[in-house]
């Protein structure tokens, strides 16, 4: 079956942009989470999206934000770009949050 | 303070020369352990959940075994195709909920 497919895959954008970044999880699987991966932090999770509800929300400010849409997709956005926003976004679908995880390829975001 | 701790932070084996990583926890209920394989400019792979104390799971040249404290993941006769960073990530109460959170992983590297 189809893995876990993120659009774009690389992105550059400027300081105190917007950018939106695509996930679509396996079929079957309702749950979607996002992650950032810098080498600095490691992977760290942002949240976590069931049935079109935000279930949890890691330590990340306000100005990262995500949405659920009927078919399960899911869309991160984070606003006002800072060059500290420059990592690997990973999108994740499970069948629930406590079981295994299968990842996209990931969204290489450089900020400059 | 409930964390996740992963050594060591790098490997460095021969072919064919077995070795275990450790991925160590405070938590208390654990909602599972979660193995994973990270090649580079990849997502995680899933490799292995284990749930209870005494657990045991197995996957060609990889064993994942837990305690109550920590887990272990053997590498028995590793190939170069081994190569990779291994996560280990579980899930930590956060402000009512339960978060995924990784260690900062292991990279091995199984020279020829």
């Amino acid at each position: 079956k189809a893995g876990v497919t993120q659009t774009p895959r690389y992105l550059i954008k400027t300081r105190g942009q917007q950018v939106t970044l695509s996930c679509s999880p396996i079929s079957g699987h309702r749950s979607v989470s996002w992650y950032q991966q810098t080498p600095g932090q490691g992977l760290q999770f942002l949240f976590e999206y069931f049935s079109e509800t935000q279930r949890n929300k890691g330590n990340f400010p306000g100005r990262f934000s995500g949405r659920q849409f009927s078919n399960s997709r899911s869309e991160m956005n984070v606003s006002t770009l800072e060059l500290g926003d420059s990592a690997l976004y990973l999108c994740a679908s499970s069948f629930n949050m406590n079981t295994e995880a299968f990842f996209g390829q990931g969204t290489r975001l450089t900020v400059v | 303070e409930d964390q996740v701790t992963q050594s060591p932070e790098a490997l460095r084996l021969q072919e064919g020369e077995s070795s275990s990583l450790n991925c160590s926890y405070t938590v208390s209920g654990l909602r599972g352990l979660f193995w994973y394989r990270q090649d580079p400019g990849k997502g995680p792979e899933f490799l292995f959940t284990l749930y209870s104390a005494g657990e045991e799971k197995e996957k060609e040249r990889l064993k994942a075994t837990l305690t109550k404290k920590e887990s272990f993941l053997h590498i028995t006769a590793p190939k170069p195709e081994d190569s990779a960073t291994y996560l280990c990530a579980v899930h930590l109460p956060s402000g009512g909920s339960y978060i995924p959170t990784f260690g900062r992983g292991t990279s091995l590297i199984v020279h020829p």
